[in-house]
């Protein structure tokens, strides 16, 4: 069974320009959350996606943005790179929670971007 | 956001057991205690969870205070694989999303 998967692993991109990155969840996982992990740090929220729709977001700015497919994967869009969106971006999926904090997440491993 | 507080590092030897502690005195009572931890170049991978009762599972075992205001993640035999980053986390019942402090860098020594 797959779990997370992420693509790509690795990019390198120069400031200015806009980056999508993606997340294929684990089978039976319709729920996709975003984190940004800067080098050293613990993972960030950025947002979460059920139903293809935004339903919670963290403290970031409006460059950040996504979409989540009928199938539940989901992409995430940065725009108007900055040297310090550098970071490691990390998908997680889960079933939907509804009022519960019973479940947990299963990461994937990453897509590691740079900013030039 | 709800907060917790690790200590920044800790080692220990190979075989023996791990006490890793976690503060959350901001803990309400519907917050879920989640641990997971972070190898190298890797995404972070669930360890255990628990709200109330101490939990055992085949990875480790999560002591619960009674004031639900500290957690023990125990790992009973530390080998080289344990070697990770570990994150004790609040899942607020109400939200959907994980709050992460910066974690305990675990170091196992041979």
């Amino acid at each position: 069974d797959a779990g997370v998967t992420q693509s790509p692993t690795h990019l390198i991109k120069t400031r200015g320009q806009q980056v999508t990155l993606r997340c294929s969840p684990k089978s039976g996982h319709d729920t996709v959350s975003w984190y940004q992990q800067a080098l050293g740090q613990g993972p960030q929220f950025i947002f979460q996606y059920y139903e293809e729709e935004e339903r919670q977001r963290g403290n970031f700015p409006d460059r950040f943005s996504g979409h989540q497919f009928p199938n539940y994967s989901s992409e995430l869009n940065v725009n108007a790179l900055l040297l310090g969106d550098s970071a490691l971006y990390l998908c997680a999926s889960s079933p939907w929670f509804g009022a519960t904090g019973a479940y947990g997440y299963t990461f994937g491993s990453g897509t590691r971007l740079t900013v030039v | 956001d709800a907060k917790t507080t690790q200590p920044n590092s800790m080692e220990s030897n190979e075989e023996e057991p791990v006490h890793l502690p976690c503060n959350h005195s901001t803990i309400s009572g519907t917050d879920y205690i989640h641990w997971y931890r972070q190898l190298p170049s890797q995404g972070p991978e669930y360890v255990i969870h628990g709200l109330t009762s101490n939990v055992n599972n085949r990875m480790a075992s999560l002591a619960i205070a009674e004031d639900r205001k500290s957690s023990t993640l125990i790992l009973h035999r530390a080998t080289l694989r344990d070697a990770a980053v570990y994150y004790c986390i609040l899942r607020v019942a109400t939200g959907n999303q994980f709050y992460f402090g910066t974690g305990t860098s675990l170091t196992v020594i041979p």
